[in-house]
């Protein structure tokens, strides 16, 4: 069955630094997603990728994190200087139309330890 | 804002018993809402997902029912095994939006 496969599956980092976690979305897929999960809390919605810009970001999304998809396969997600409370689990998701139609497809996560 | 609520937060049960999750959501306008699975350090994995215009989904042992208009969402599980210990979520999307609104989930354990 078809996979999102996500890297690095735990990174640690200093306060600071920049990260990039990366993820193959399943081939056919056309809509791309970020989700994070803090720890014991909800899975909270980041930003949506079509056509390659993004369509749609939550309000966590601000101007330290950006998506890329730099060719054709990879889609990542960078954080410029992470920060203690970008501690989380980052899930990258995929479909193959739009939300309301299809089944999002989610990989096993990125967990990024920020010390 | 949407808010989606899961209850119980944790639910221990015998194998063989069966069981049913809550989940309700304040803004009714939703477009579907899906059911997940989540194990221990590991992704969401899909399991139901039911349009605003469906009651119900089936899948082997789950039932998923939907009434929109109270805003509620139940997850019924047929005959429960160990292997369905896990946390479920229950996620909700919207017209006009790409994203999913999700609850905390509730972690079931099905005891030997």
């Amino acid at each position: 069955e078809p996979e999102v496969t996500q890297t690095p599956s735990h990174q640690v980092t200093q306060m600071g630094q920049e990260v990039i976690l990366r993820c193959v979305p399943i081939s056919n897929h056309l809509y791309f997603y970020w989700y994070r999960q803090i720890l014991g809390q909800k899975v909270e919605f980041l930003v949506s990728f079509y056509n390659n810009e993004i369509s749609e970001k939550s309000e966590i999304f601000d101007d330290q994190f950006s998506v890329e998809r730099p060719d054709g396969s990879n889609f990542t997600l960078k954080i410029r200087s992470t920060k203690l409370e970008d501690s989380a689990m980052y899930f990258c998701a995929s479909s193959e139309n739009y939300p309301g139609a299809n089944v999002l497809t989610f990989g096993a996560g990125s967990r990024l330890t920020v010390l | 804002k949407q808010e989606v609520t899961q209850i119980p937060a944790a639910l221990s049960v015998p194998e063989g018993e069966n069981l049913v999750l809550n989940c309700s959501f304040t803004d009714s306008a939703i477009y579907n809402l899906q059911w997940f699975r989540q194990d221990p350090g590991k992704g969401l994995t899909s399991l139901l997902l039911i349009q605003s215009s469906q009651r119900e989904q089936t899948s082997g042992r789950l039932n998923a029912s939907l009434d929109k208009s109270s805003g509620r969402s139940t997850l019924y599980i047929a005959a429960s095994q160990p292997g369905d210990s896990a946390t479920y979520l229950c996620a909700v999307t919207q017209g006009g939006s790409e994203k999913l609104v999700f609850g905390k989930g509730t972690k079931l354990t099905v005891n030997p």
